[in-house]
């Protein structure tokens, strides 16, 4: 596609419940980052992918966040038993190869849990 | 902790005069420096980056300067409109790792 495309836009959910976050990125891009931002803040890396394999997860804030590849394509940030801290803004952004210097961001899924 | 940081959360500029950002980094292992711009509502977009052996860059009204000698980055913003009211955020790629780490953002404000 022309840009980074996230999906839902935005997500209000319950405190406990599971959501999924979905993340095309730019077609020929092999390398796919995920990324949350708080209100205000700045951006906090969680994990990255190259192909369908995350050599560098250690963002991830808990055993309750997971994401996966497939296809060296969509990724899909799952967040289980969500709580009210995980409210943020989930960005996605993705690059070619050895170009980590320019990556490309979507618009981001705004997560809400109340 | 964080590698980069910025000096000032927010910044005001009359319209038409020159903006500086500026931000200090700590790892003398980044390869590259980017700035990002983030408008309200969207995701950062790209603005410039520096290589970490270069100490000037210039874009389109945009001058990026580097030196490594105190650590410190700037983002120079010509003639300021109101279209470049913003967050922007300093971020670097440090050699060898495809991650990029950002810091906390500076708020431009453009006063027409």
């Amino acid at each position: 596609g022309a840009g980074v495309s996230q999906s839902p836009s935005n997500k209000v959910t319950e405190k406990g419940k599971d959501v999924e976050l979905r993340c095309d990125p730019i077609s020929g891009h092999t390398a796919l980052y995920w990324y949350r931002q708080s209100l205000g803040q700045g951006l906090e890396f969680l994990i990255y992918f190259q192909g369908n394999s995350a050599p560098d997860k250690s963002g991830l804030p808990s055993d309750r966040f997971s994401a996966e590849r497939t296809g060296g394509s969509v990724s899909t940030l799952t967040i289980q038993r969500t709580q009210q801290e995980d409210s943020a803004v989930y960005l996605c952004a993705s690059s070619l190869a050895n170009s980590g210097n320019t990556i490309y961001f979507g618009e981001g899924s705004w997560l809400t849990v109340v | 902790g964080e590698s980069v940081g910025l000096h000032l959360p927010t910044l005001s500029v009359q319209e038409g005069d020159n903006s500086i950002i500026n931000c200090a980094y700590s790892n003398s292992a980044s390869d590259y420096f980017i700035w990002y711009k983030q408008e309200s509502g969207k995701g950062p977009q790209f603005i410039i980056d520096i290589r970490s052996n270069m100490d000037k860059r210039q874009g389109q009204r945009v001058t990026v300067l580097l030196n490594k000698t105190v650590k410190h980055l700037s983002l120079q913003i010509a003639a300021t409109q109101p279209g470049d009211s913003a967050v922007y955020f300093c971020a670097e790629n440090r050699r060898g790792y495809q991650k990029v780490t950002f810091g906390t953002g500076t708020k431009l404000q453009v006063i027409p």
